[in-house]
């Protein structure tokens, strides 16, 4: 099972940042969140993974609480294209173990 | 750096009949993983490969489902006397740990959509 809970949809006006959360109040002290995406259609897109750090490259960054038991993935500049489902996964192991996801929609 | 690549995109068949899936994952990739999403779900992991060795299957993969990556590069997934129940996207992706630990990051191909009549 999902170790994370997200919002199952959010809407976002283009050219603002989307945050989005996920709570994974579970986690271990070795275990990573990834941040992934689908586009419909499309296969997941990584985006980010953190282990206690804020975390950011050229897509996003990744807030960690420092009690670990949550984190939100900011899109700071959401375009149209950023319509999709995000998926935040805690991982152990190899697989990776997907849950609902929050839908996000981008709106102009 | 083509990225995961997978044949066919979409395959249409009658129950019953067999199907087979091939997945090229990103070259030097040594770790391979195939997962399943049916409408509106996430994916769900199915079994993955460190070079030629299996080294995990979920309960999902039942009797009907084998796959295989023979020379550590390619991985193929057949699927026999399909079901419509079957019928979902196949998803596979690939990675390299080098690091030696799990936080390799997986890659994923645009997946097989698999319908069965």
């Amino acid at each position: 099972d999902a170790k994370t809970t997200q919002p199952t949809s959010m809407d976002c006006a283009e050219g603002r940042a989307a945050n989005l959360p996920c709570n994974h109040s579970t986690i271990s002290g070795n275990e990573y969140v990834y941040w992934y995406r689908q586009i419909h259609s499309q296969g997941p897109q990584y985006i980010i993974h953190g282990l206690k750090n804020n975390e950011t490259n050229e897509m996003a960054s990744l807030i960690i609480t420092e009690d670990r038991k949550s984190s939100t993935l900011i899109l700071p500049h959401a375009t149209l294209r950023d319509t999709a489902v995000y998926y935040c996964i805690v991982r152990a192991g190899g697989k990776l173990i997907f849950g609902q996801g929050t839908e996000l929609s981008v709106k102009p | 750096d083509t990225g995961v690549s997978q044949n066919p995109r979409h395959k249409i068949t009658k129950r019953g009949q067999n199907v087979t899936f091939r997945c090229d994952p990103i070259s030097e990739h040594n770790r391979l993983y195939w997962y399943r999403q049916t409408l509106g779900q996430g994916p769900e992991f199915l079994t993955y490969f460190q070079n030629e060795a299996q080294l995990e299957k979920s309960r999902l993969l039942s009797d009907r489902f084998s796959a295989e990556r023979p020379k550590g590069s390619f991985s193929t997934l057949e699927i026999q006397r399909t079901e419509q129940g079957d019928s979902a996207m196949y998803l596979c992706a690939s990675s390299s740990p080098w690091t030696g630990d799990d936080t390799d990051t997986q890659y994923f191909g645009p997946g097989t959509r698999l319908t069965v009549l």
